[in-house]
């Protein structure tokens, strides 16, 4: 299975500013997914990060909020833009199907406080 | 659209029994995954098992087995001999083949206990 290395693994930001979360695979992959975790809460797919083209955001999620930059096959970044305490989420990048097990590997997240 | 739902409250469960998470699904795609994940109180998460809508018998990983029922839209995890370390949250969730996202229920606590 790939492994991912996800950065940072926790903040703490001033609202209206924004954070850059990075994911890095250990292998080529199609498609990077990124998602978020309220608190208490399942995981909510923001969107699909496909190299060389626009990612494709879920509805409720827009570019201008979460900016997300795909520029190659092994790495990805997401961005929070513009912070609410709203924002505060367990921030999750992941990739599969795993042609092996068919699991999806995740990062080990990104704890974000918004104070 | 796909659906998946987890109801049952946290539970509770004592070192080395077995214990059985719930999880029903919804989808009109005859093609499609379930997975079971694990999240500790850390956040990662944690891969555990897969089944897929046409493998014939229950897939088994180790300790964990999901019982599957596709006539009732049923793949419950079933943990045994629990560990202290089996305490987290648990994931179902589902991907229909054309469509690589998957959807997650709403996961269900477990705590056990020594």
């Amino acid at each position: 299975s790939a492994v991912i290395s996800q950065k940072p693994s926790r903040d703490i930001c001033q609202r209206g500013t924004s954070l850059t979360i990075q994911c890095q695979v250990d292998s080529q992959v199609t498609m990077m997914f990124w998602y978020r975790q309220q608190p208490g809460q399942s995981l909510t797919l923001i969107a699909t990060a496909n190299q060389g083209s626009e990612a494709t955001y879920e509805s409720g999620f827009v570019i201008d909020k979460f900016p997300i930059s795909r520029p190659n096959l092994t790495f990805s970044t997401l961005t929070v833009s513009n912070m609410s305490p709203e924002d505060s989420s367990i921030y999750l990048c992941s990739v599969g199907p795993d042609r092996a097990n068919y699991g999806y590997t995740f990062g080990s997240g990104t704890r974000l406080t918004v104070v | 659209a796909q659906k998946i739902t987890q109801t049952q409250p946290g539970m509770f469960v004592q070192e080395k029994e077995a214990v059985t998470l719930d999880c029903t699904y919804d989808t009109s795609d005859p093609s499609y995954g379930l997975f079971w994940y694990k999240q500790p109180s850390s956040g990662e998460m944690i891969f555990l098992i897969y089944q897929g809508s046409y493998d014939q018998q229950n897939a088994t990983e180790g300790r964990y087995s999901l019982n599957f029922q596709k006539a009732r839209k049923s793949a419950n995890l079933v943990i045994s001999a629990s560990q202290l370390g089996d305490s987290a949250m648990y994931f179902c969730a589902m991907r229909v083949y054309g469509n690589n996202r998957l959807a997650f229920g709403k996961g269900n606590q477990v705590v056990v206990i020594p």
